[in-house]
């Protein structure tokens, strides 16, 4: 089974800020790689696939990097809508597909 | 576009059967496959299995034993079953769907909490 790791656990900081966060894979999973964003109390939200491509609806501020074992998610300019837990998750070698344990953006 | 909602008893009792259902509405239940993913209370996601529209089945090495995942094409449903069930399986359970491919998953229903409680 593939590990995710994300780092930080949480990360404050203010609207405006570019955010940049980390997933690191057990081992390689090429570009198999999606990231989620999960309000309070919602299901978790699509943001991205195959490691950089944003799904349908996704603002630009959303961009996505890395092959390999190392990728990251980064919010250009943090908007007030996007405080959040953000999930990674690998499709690489699976069952089971695998998820981070996620990082919290919160308000510095 | 596709929506899924699921139902079913939110409280379980220990060693007892959970099953929730998943109905698709707002499009078709071809060509996808249908995921059942938990969240215990505070902590991340864990993928559980998922079927085919076919009826192909997959699932989580680590549940495979007690997991059965069912489909109902007529009704557009989609269920899971989880056996002999313990207080580590109270989880916000959710459905969704990947569409021609079950690498990523989207869409999600809102989520049911399941609690096993005697």
């Amino acid at each position: 089974e593939i590990v995710m790791t994300q780092s930080p656990a949480t990360l404050s900081v203010s609207p405006g800020e570019r955010v940049t966060l980390s997933c690191r894979a057990s081992q390689s999973i090429s570009n198999n790689l999606a990231w989620y964003q999960q309000k309070p109390g919602q299901a978790p939200r699509l943001l991205m696939y195959a490691a950089s491509t944003r799904a349908a609806g996704i603002p630009a501020r959303f961009s996505g990097s890395g092959s390999g074992t190392e990728f990251t998610l980064t919010i250009s300019s943090l908007q007030s809508e996007d405080f959040a837990v953000y999930y990674c998750q690998q499709y690489s070698n699976w069952p089971p597909w695998t998820f981070g344990q996620g990082t919290k953006v919160e308000i510095k | 576009q596709v929506q899924l909602q699921e139902s079913g008893p939110g409280l379980v009792k220990p060693s007892e059967t959970l099953s929730l259902t998943c109905t698709v509405s707002g499009g078709s239940i071809s060509r996808y496959y249908w995921s059942w993913i938990r969240q215990p209370p505070g902590k991340g996601l864990e993928w559980i299995g998922y079927i085919y529209y076919s009826g192909g089945t997959n699932y989580n090495p680590s549940l495979k034993s007690r997991v059965t995942i069912s489909l109902d094409t007529a009704k557009k449903q989609f269920s899971l079953r989880l056996s002999s069930v313990t207080a580590a399986d109270t989880a916000v359970y959710y459905c969704a769907g990947g569409y021609y491919q079950p690498n990523w998953f989207d869409p999600w229903g809102q989520g049911t909490l399941v609690t096993i409680s005697s």
